[in-house]
């Protein structure tokens, strides 16, 4: 049972255009919801965070949106950079705030094409 | 400030075997976890360490175990190999848990 669900395994963008990535979630309990990126032959390296108290979390190029009443969230990236280029997962967590025991979904690639 | 270490990157053991995987903690974490990825899946939580005790753990078996060093490196020990067992492991730590965790790059392991 998939806890957290990427259902698009790939995505392609433009340089410059916005790239949105999907993530769903089915169990109510988690209140903590995480965003990685992970580069071929690296970890994954933590990108932003949103808690279930908030709707909308803003660093930079990167915007995460939350709607608990769908248990969905998405990553938005704008402007897209070359750079981007990478496999996203969106992670959740039951545990008030803290990272434990993070559940993770399957990934989406994100290619940005020059 | 140095990241995450783990060693072997790569490992490759038969069926029926022990393996043991290490992992350096971030400076100044004091938390370390671990997780399992299989091929073309997400990380799969294995379990948790916080001042060298065991404080949380995932759905894997007991042939799973764990130590935390004052340290608070850590090493994952994985008896009996099973074909299944072969996959990424990641190590990551953080300051009691909170905020985003740091990982490091992971130790492929290779079951034949």
């Amino acid at each position: 049972d998939q806890q957290v669900k990427q259902n698009s395994p790939s995505l392609s963008v433009q340089e410059g255009r916005i790239s949105i990535l999907n993530c769903d979630y089915t169990n109510s309990m988690f209140d903590y919801f995480l965003w990685y990126k992970k580069y071929p032959a690296e970890g994954p390296t933590f990108l932003i965070s949103i808690s279930s108290i908030k709707d909308k979390n803003e660093d930079g190029r990167f915007t995460v949106f939350l709607n608990k009443s769908a248990k969905h969230l998405s990553l938005h990236i704008v402007p897209s950079q070359p750079g981007d280029s990478a496999v996203y997962f969106c992670a959740a967590s039951a545990e008030g705030g803290s990272n434990y025991k993070l559940t993770f979904g399957k990934g989406t690639l994100l290619t940005v094409n020059p | 400030e140095t990241g995450v270490t783990q060693s072997p990157t790569h490992l490759i053991k038969t069926r029926g075997q022990q393996v043991t995987l290490r992992c350096s903690s971030q400076s100044g974490h004091n938390t370390v976890s671990w997780y399992q990825q299989a091929l073309g899946q997400g990380p799969q939580f294995i379990f948790q360490y916080y001042r060298e005790e065991e404080n949380g753990r995932g759905n894997f078996p007991p042939r799973f175990s764990g130590l935390q060093f004052p340290n608070y490196s850590s090493e994952l020990n994985v008896n009996a190999l099973e074909l299944d067992d072969s996959a990424l492991y990641l190590c990551a730590s953080s300051l009691s848990g909170l905020f985003g965790y740091t990982f490091g790059s992971g130790t492929r392991l290779t079951i034949v």
